[in-house]
């Protein structure tokens, strides 16, 4: 099935765990984003790869790492997991001129840091 | 920076009345548009988008939005809510380019009464 798929879609970590968000896209879309979501907050950027080989930092990027392994892939890493980063992750690409046919997303990782 | 602000968090209609969420932009450069809705526990879902062209755009589920610029406004509009609608709806904007950014606004929880 063509679409964004995210792993995994729950985990609930201990405060200073590490755990990388994986992404895949198989649509050949050039930009791939994540966001965070909260309540009240709507979803936030936390970094985006506007093409294979770059990456940089959106709204609120501290606490996290982001990799762009190849054109499909782009995995969002938490080095030292703190509460204040649960939240509902999500996964985005859209390809080049592909704002035509909107962002698509995945369906989502609910973290919880306890 | 640009910003997206979404007037009113919670919105209550009656089953068969007029819907209304408001959406504004900031920018003098007209954006792409986005609406998209989120029931409980999902992933989004892209409703209605505005590129080019007509400035009233029609979606899915009996949805529809008006693009304003003058107004630097595009609400989202549905004749008779259904209890159906009941969800979260975020506005999001997009300026293309190399970055293909999409800025979300916080959402509107709009809660459907019988």
């Amino acid at each position: 099935n063509a679409g964004v798929t995210q792993t995994p879609k729950f985990q609930v970590l201990k405060t200073g765990q590490s755990m990388t968000l994986q992404c895949a896209q198989d649509m050949n879309h050039n930009s791939m984003y994540w966001y965070r979501q909260d309540p009240g907050m709507g979803l936030r950027l936390i970094y985006y790869s506007a093409s294979e080989g770059t990456t940089d930092k959106g709204e609120v990027p501290n606490g996290y790492n982001v990799s762009r392994l190849n054109k499909r892939e782009f995995s969002l890493r938490l080095e030292s997991a703190a509460p204040s980063q649960t939240s509902v992750y999500f996964c985005a690409s859209v390809g080049q001129g592909a704002q035509f046919y909107g962002y698509t997303f995945g369906s989502g990782t609910r973290l919880t840091v306890v | 920076a640009q910003s997206v602000t979404q007037l009113g968090s919670h919105v209550s209609v009656s089953e068969g009345a007029l819907v209304l969420l408001r959406c504004n932009y900031s920018s003098s450069v007209p954006p792409y548009l986005f609406w998209y809705v989120q029931y409980p526990n999902q992933g989004l879902q892209l409703l209605l988008k505005y590129t080019t062209g007509a400035t009233l755009v029609k979606g899915i589920n009996g949805f529809e939005a008006e693009f304003k610029k003058s107004e630097t406004s595009f609400h989202l509009t549905k004749p008779s809510a259904h209890m159906s609608d009941a969800a979260e709806y975020f506005c999001a904007v997009s300026y293309g380019g190399a970055t293909n950014k999409l800025i979300f606004g916080t959402g509107t929880l709009l809660a459907v009464q019988p």
